[in-house]
């Protein structure tokens, strides 16, 4: 595998499950991101974790629980999602604040 | 805050025209500035960027320059292709605490008919 790699690359839940979103990357890099992608709304970052630490929470509400385990690995758990929470999450890494970031294909939610 | 606007799509052009996608932003300083892609059922790919005033990020044919003047980056090609349809966004960034954080404009649907 290379670049970052995110699975499911769909997920249908209900109100009441409780899944989680994984995200990978294999660029030996040290940051990475969960961003939400809804339609006709601009690309909303969610989270931001730099060497395993989380430097960033944009008022994202507790249903959803992010867990970085090493440099490699992102998780979103999921849990009591709404309707509205339907949508793209994609992932992305970075090497620091210097690089590029990469985004990975995203997880398409959709919440019954 | 920082923002970034671009302009409204969807934008549908013949092949071979020549394209425009207009991008503003609002921000302190001279953050760095990208144009991503995205086609359908993919993630974000980095198209170009350009990192201080004046600068010209180019790729596949795809040219925007950084003016600090008039706080733009608008996106040109001179002449698309069908495969060039997709959703552009335009973003800046700003580093944070060892990583950096992305603000995208709302994205410009583009479809290029044959």
């Amino acid at each position: 595998e290379t670049g970052v790699t995110q699975t499911p690359r769909h997920l249908v839940m209900g109100m009441t499950n409780k899944k989680s979103l994984k995200c990978e990357q294999h660029l030996g890099h040290n940051a990475m991101y969960w961003y939400k992608q809804s339609a006709k709304k601009p690309l909303e970052l969610m989270f931001v974790y730099s060497l395993e630490e989380r430097v960033e929470n944009n008022s994202v509400p507790s249903r959803f629980s992010p867990e970085c385990p090493n440099s490699s690995h992102l998780f979103l758990h999921l849990h009591t999602l709404q309707p509205e929470d339907s949508a793209l999450y994609l992932c992305a890494s970075s090497q620091g604040s210097a690089d590029t970031q990469y985004f990975g294909p995203g997880t398409r939610l959709t919440v019954l | 805050g920082d923002s970034v606007t671009q302009m409204e799509g969807p934008v549908t052009l013949s092949e071979e025209a020549f394209l425009t996608i207009n991008c503003t932003y609002t921000a302190t300083g001279y953050p760095s500035l990208f144009w991503y892609v995205q086609y359908p059922g993919e993630g974000l790919q980095l198209l170009l960027k350009a990192t201080k005033a004046d600068d010209k990020g180019s790729n596949k044919g795809f040219e925007a320059t950084y003016r600090k003047e008039t706080t733009s980056f608008h996106l040109e090609k001179g002449s698309v292709q069908v495969s060039d349809s997709a959703v552009y966004f335009c973003a800046l960034k700003r580093g944070i605490q060892g990583a950096q954080k992305l603000v995208f404009g709302q994205g410009t649907r583009l479809t290029i008919n044959p």
